[in-house]
């Protein structure tokens, strides 16, 4: 199994729903990453897990909470999102940290 | 200076053409380098890593400059399925462990 998969693929919310995002990934991958991308604009980092533990955080407000329940998962929990985080939201995940990524084929969030 | 940065395009070819992207980077301890591909509303895919020697892959070839920093990607004999926007991505080796996407470059081959 070489992909890395994401549901669901769209999701509409308003600004006082929580939800989550869920990632799957089964080629052994210990780090996976969450992005959050732009219509025109490359992805931009937002969270790396790394053997399970939280790595990286950009500074991404407290809005968005990842967990990583295990080695082949990752969630991204949303709450009381805001219009202007409506985007394409990436899972990757490489083999370690700092390798070529692979990326699931996103979520695409609208906030009403 | 952004850490890397590519020309946005976009690059109008006739089918058959041959087109070259280059992508400069800050560090010149970076350490790995890629291309990868997205097209509109998709993920991006791994298009091919960047070797110190240069690598092809059919009619792709990517080369790495170490002295002038850049990396570049040339296509040959452009299809239509080829349009699509390349994304430099590199690990700038700066100790923050993660990698480093250029905005990308979009490519529009026409009939």
């Amino acid at each position: 199994d070489t992909e890395v998969t994401q549901t669901p693929k769209h999701l509409v919310m308003g600004m006082t729903n929580k939800k989550s995002l869920k990632c799957e990934q089964h080629m052994g991958h210990r780090a996976m990453y969450w992005y959050k991308q732009k219509a025109k604009k490359p992805p931009e980092l937002m969270f790396v897990y790394s053997y399970e533990k939280l790595s990286i955080n950009e500074s991404v407000p407290s809005r968005f909470s990842p967990e990583c329940p295990n080695s082949s998962l990752l969630n991204l929990h949303l709450h009381a999102l805001q219009p202007e985080d409506s985007a394409l939201y990436l899972c990757a995940s490489s083999q370690v940290q700092d390798n070529e990524q692979f990326f699931g084929p996103g979520t695409r969030l609208t906030v009403l | 200076r952004k850490e890397v940065e590519q020309d946005p395009g976009p690059f109008n070819v006739p089918e058959g053409a041959t087109v070259a992207f280059n992508c400069t980077y800050s560090n010149s301890a970076s350490q790995s380098f890629f291309w990868y591909r997205q097209d509109c509303r998709k993920e991006p895919k791994l298009l091919m890593s960047v070797y110190s020697s240069g690598n092809e892959d059919g009619r792709f070839t990517a080369q790495l400059n170490r002295a002038s920093q850049y990396i570049s990607l040339l296509i040959r004999d452009s299809k239509l399925s080829d349009s699509a926007t390349y994304l430099c991505v590199v690990n700038l080796g700066t100790g923050r462990r993660a990698l480093t996407f250029g905005s990308g470059t979009r490519l529009q081959v026409q009939p």
